[in-house]
């Protein structure tokens, strides 16, 4: 069964510095992982999907990597911001189903 | 407008009645999915479908019922509700491996 951890629950970072966000998940055979953002209370916004066959997606100061062999993935957020305050959540797409398994997320806060 | 919108947005109701949570969508997508978000637990899969004829139980799917009227919509009911049943509830749709997310409906069981 395909379970999906993130670590650490919560983090705290000072505004400008670099960070990265951890996934891990037990099944390497997977068809892709998306990286989303969900603010308190509101609904998950798409910011990255890493198809099996990709190493790595870019988008303005995120980027998101993937290594099936591991059972990992990482989101690489540049420069962080305030703004970027939020709960980072990835999600796993099985192989051989339309599924998604979610892991419970990484509540970031970006001190100014 | 948005490419999947949810009513309600919020809903406070009493242990016992029946509810119905409605999801639409303009993208075009067939597969669209309920979850519900409980703290600390993630987001779990309550019921999914591929197309109006196409129905699938996911991991919580017991309390709950679906009905897929239309390609656009996806409609979930709590047949009786019960205060466990007391959650953020998602609908989303997906497409060549992305699922896309409604605002989410905070349904609250007295």
């Amino acid at each position: 069964k395909q379970e999906v951890t993130q670590i650490p629950a919560a983090l705290s970072v000072p505004e400008g510095e670099n960070l990265v966000l951890n996934c891990s998940f037990t099944d390497s055979a997977i068809y892709n992982l998306q990286w989303f953002r969900q603010d308190p209370g509101k609904g998950l916004t798409s910011l990255l999907l890493i198809q099996s066959s990709q190493r790595e997606q870019t988008s303005g100061r995120l980027n998101a990597s993937l290594d099936k062999s591991s059972g990992r993935s990482t989101l690489y957020i540049a420069a962080s911001q305030p703004g970027d305050s939020a709960t980072y959540l990835c999600a796993v797409n099985p192989s051989g189903t339309y599924k998604y398994i979610f892991g419970t997320g990484t509540r970031l806060k970006v001190l100014a | 407008d948005a490419d999947v919108t949810q009513t309600p947005r919020n809903r406070i109701t009493k242990t016992g009645k029946r509810i119905m949570l409605e999801c639409s969508q303009t993208k075009g997508h067939d597969r669209m999915y309920w979850y519900r978000q409980d703290p600390g637990l993630g987001l779990r899969l309550i019921y999914y479908s591929f197309d109006v004829k196409d129905i699938n139980k996911g991991e919580i799917s017991d309390g709950y019922s679906v009905s897929r009227q239309a390609q656009a919509k996806f409609s979930l009911s709590l047949e009786s509700a019960i205060p466990n049943q007391t959650a953020l509830y998602f609908c989303a749709t997906s497409q060549q491996g992305a699922q896309y997310f409604g605002p989410g409906t905070r349904l609250t069981v007295l």
